[in-house]
């Protein structure tokens, strides 16, 4: 598997301010991205996915890809406290296996 | 997506006992993986489950402790063998459908090994 990195938490946002979550990749190669949600005794729940460079917006959330630099990232607008969770960016190799970062903890403060 | 179920959701176990964890799918799925993730930790692939063959283990990962089968498109079983303490972990199946290449998750098994 592949090394996949992301930005040390946790990470304290009041709500309603934007949450910015950053990963990088080892393999040049990869060419899926995905970030998944995972509630506190929950299985990781697929949140986006990315393929091509540029931006990706779904509701309050927009994932960024910049394939020349290997960075992918994750911005939540509007945060609110329903989106309290650890954020997995994981990447997916040519053989479809995800290798996953260690997560970032989120806490959108009331 | 898939609707994915796994049993047991949880499990306490003795040292030296194997434990067997299903997964069922609700529809046919290409390829099946089994994860791991530790206390605290993020998520570790320990094989894909083959249909119709023997699991490609990752690197750490054995057949002998971690049998896997596959029998056909919507099953997978995962057993985890002579457990000890360290293999308490929370285990994941996860499919890839036949659309985009997104792996869904089943609600995964916690086990504590005693």
């Amino acid at each position: 598997q592949k090394e996949v990195e992301q930005n040390s938490g946790p990470l304290s946002v009041p709500e309603g301010a934007i949450a910015s979550l950053n990963c990088t990749y080892s393999d040049r190669g990869s060419q899926s991205f995905f970030w998944y949600r995972q509630y506190s005794g929950k299985s990781p729940e697929l949140i986006m996915s990315i393929y091509s460079n540029g931006d990706k917006e779904d509701g309050r959330f927009t994932a960024q890809l910049n394939k020349a630099s290997q960075y992918v990232s994750l911005l939540i607008r509007d945060s609110q406290p329903s989106d309290s969770a650890t954020y997995l960016c994981a990447v997916n190799s040519p053989d479809y296996k995800l290798s996953f970062g260690a997560g970032t903890t989120v806490t959108v403060r009331a | 997506s898939a609707v994915i179920s796994q049993k047991p959701s949880r499990d306490i176990c003795q040292r030296g006992t194997s434990l067997t964890i299903q997964c069922q799918v609700d529809s046919q799925v290409t390829m099946m993986f089994w994860y791991r993730q530790q206390p605290g930790q993020s998520l570790t692939l320990i094989a894909t489950a083959n249909q119709g063959s023997e699991a490609t283990y990752e690197s750490g990962f054995v057949i002998d402790k971690f049998p896997i089968s596959r029998p056909n498109l919507t099953f997978s079983t995962l057993t985890v063998s002579n457990m000890s303490p360290e293999d308490s972990s929370i285990y994941l199946c996860s499919v890839r459908t036949g659309g985009p290449e997104t792996q869904y998750f089943g609600p995964g098994t916690r086990l504590l090994v005693l």
